[in-house]
């Protein structure tokens, strides 16, 4: 069953523009994952941030998590044709990793 | 380091036969976990092996095995393959902290 809902679902934006991803989920985590997947390959680790931490940055990426509304964001800057994929949540508490169904990011040159 | 292999790329199979997908982890990661993608129902967990131990099996039906050899090496099976077995099925493997997953480019089943 999954534990992460992303929103969107799908996102279309125009090169250079920033792309913000939403990702809820319901149970109490030990940490939050990003990952991305080009169009059926396997899935790429982007960030993870964990329970007790806020914000987390790397490159063009930022990640918030707010776990008192079980809730975290991804925020890619400057966005380019190349960075068209799915992007994924996925958490992990007591269990094995659980995704989120995704999305689906297109960006326009 | 080698990443994750996935053998084979590509598989077509007709209902009621069984298929073995293989999965090679990156060098020293013990932890195998193998997941399912449709597009219907995302990625569902399959099962996680850790120094050849099944540590969790996620929600299939007994049709769906695994096994995982000493060289970290994992297999998974599928018996009487169905049409909604078609999927891609993906191999992932971790280190050293258990955190974070690298996965293979998976296996696309086809079950015709």
């Amino acid at each position: 069953s999954q534990q992460g809902e992303e929103d969107p679902q799908a996102l279309s934006i125009q090169e250079g523009e920033n792309a913000t991803m939403n990702c809820s989920y319901k149970t109490s985590i030990n940490n939050l994952q990003w990952y991305r997947q080009n169009s059926g390959r396997g899935l790429v680790h982007l960030i993870l941030i964990r329970s007790n931490e806020r914000e987390k940055h790397s490159g063009r990426l930022r990640v918030t998590l707010d776990t008192s509304k079980k809730s975290s964001s991804l925020l890619i800057t400057a966005s380019r044709a190349a960075d068209t994929a799915s992007y994924f949540c996925a958490t992990r508490g007591n269990t094995p990793l659980v995704f989120g169904k995704g999305t689906r990011l297109s960006v326009i040159a | 380091k080698a990443g994750v292999t996935q053998t084979p790329r590509y598989l077509i199979k007709t209902r009621g036969q069984q298929v073995t997908l293989s999965c090679s982890p990156i060098s020293g990661h013990r932890s195998v976990s193998w997941y399912q993608q449709t597009p219907g129902q995302g990625l569902q967990f399959l099962f996680e092996y850790f120094s050849e131990t099944q540590r969790n099996k996620g929600n299939f039906p007994g049709r769906f095995s695994g096994r995982q050899f000493s060289n970290s090496r994992s297999e998974m099976n599928v018996s009487t393959l169905e049409l909604g077995d078609s999927a891609l099925y993906l191999c992932a493997s971790s280190g050293e902290g258990y955190e974070k997953l690298f996965f293979g480019s998976g296996t696309q089943l086809s079950v015709l």
